[in-house]
């Protein structure tokens, strides 16, 4: 069963970091774009950024870019988004999501992690 | 950017109705755009890739059409588990847009 499980969300005042986690399991990890999407309380979703399989492409949103970084360990079946100067407006559940091949759609989410920014 | 907007913003129908739910580009994305189903504190599946193409695991009820700038997601007869909030997004230019969503609720 292909499963995401996201982890490291938490409260965090502004100006912080965060670094969150997203295990793969159930396909070739190596093999698959992967991708952060989030969604504030009660709003719609927010594509965040791409990465290659190799992680040698990496595509953010504007609002994002010089302040997040995706990361992969393809040995560890593992993605990451770390995040610094955080805003009150990167409030969100922040979901972990597999791209479908040749395509920018996500086939496949996590669960989510909550990260609250808030003084 | 591309904007992608949605309508209408909330749908009210019963089940065994047809539901047609709209989605317009700013711009041409060709036929680059995808909808999703989100149901509440859970996160979205993806039902249709490039205009009309069924994902994995979908059922036959859910269609779609569109090209260019309109684009259609259609639920034939509505089974109760498709009340939700639907989204559009598009592939066609970086950076990757969502819509803002529609809400279909029961009547």
């Amino acid at each position: 069963e292909v499963q995401l499980v996201e982890s490291g969300g938490g409260l965090v005042h502004p100006g912080g970091s965060l670094r969150l986690s997203c295990a793969a399991s159930g396909f070739t990890f190596s093999n698959s774009w992967m991708s952060w999407v989030r969604q504030a309380p009660g709003k719609g979703l927010e594509w965040v950024g791409n990465i290659a399989q190799d992680g040698s492409q990496r595509y953010y949103v504007d609002s994002v870019k010089g302040r997040f970084t995706i990361s992969r360990d393809n040995a560890k079946n593992s993605l990451y988004l770390e995040m610094s100067s955080l805003r009150d407006e990167d409030t969100a559940m922040y979901y972990c999501a597999r791209i479908l091949p040749s395509s920018s759609y996500y086939d496949c989410w996590g669960q989510g992690t909550l990260v609250t920014v808030s003084s | 950017e591309i904007v992608l907007t949605q309508s209408p913003a909330t749908l009210s129908l019963s089940p065994g109705e047809r539901a047609t739910l709209s989605c317009r580009a700013s711009q041409s994305v060709a036929g680059y755009l995808g909808w999703y189903q989100q149901k509440r504190g859970q996160a979205p599946r993806l039902l249709i890739y490039d205009a009309s193409n069924r994902a994995t695991g979908i059922p036959a009820r859910f269609s779609g059409s569109g090209s260019g700038t309109d684009f259609t997601l259609t639920i034939s007869s509505l089974e109760p588990e498709d009340f939700a909030v639907y989204y559009c997004q598009q592939r066609s230019n970086w950076p990757i847009t969502f819509g803002q969503g529609t809400r279909l609720e029961i009547k």
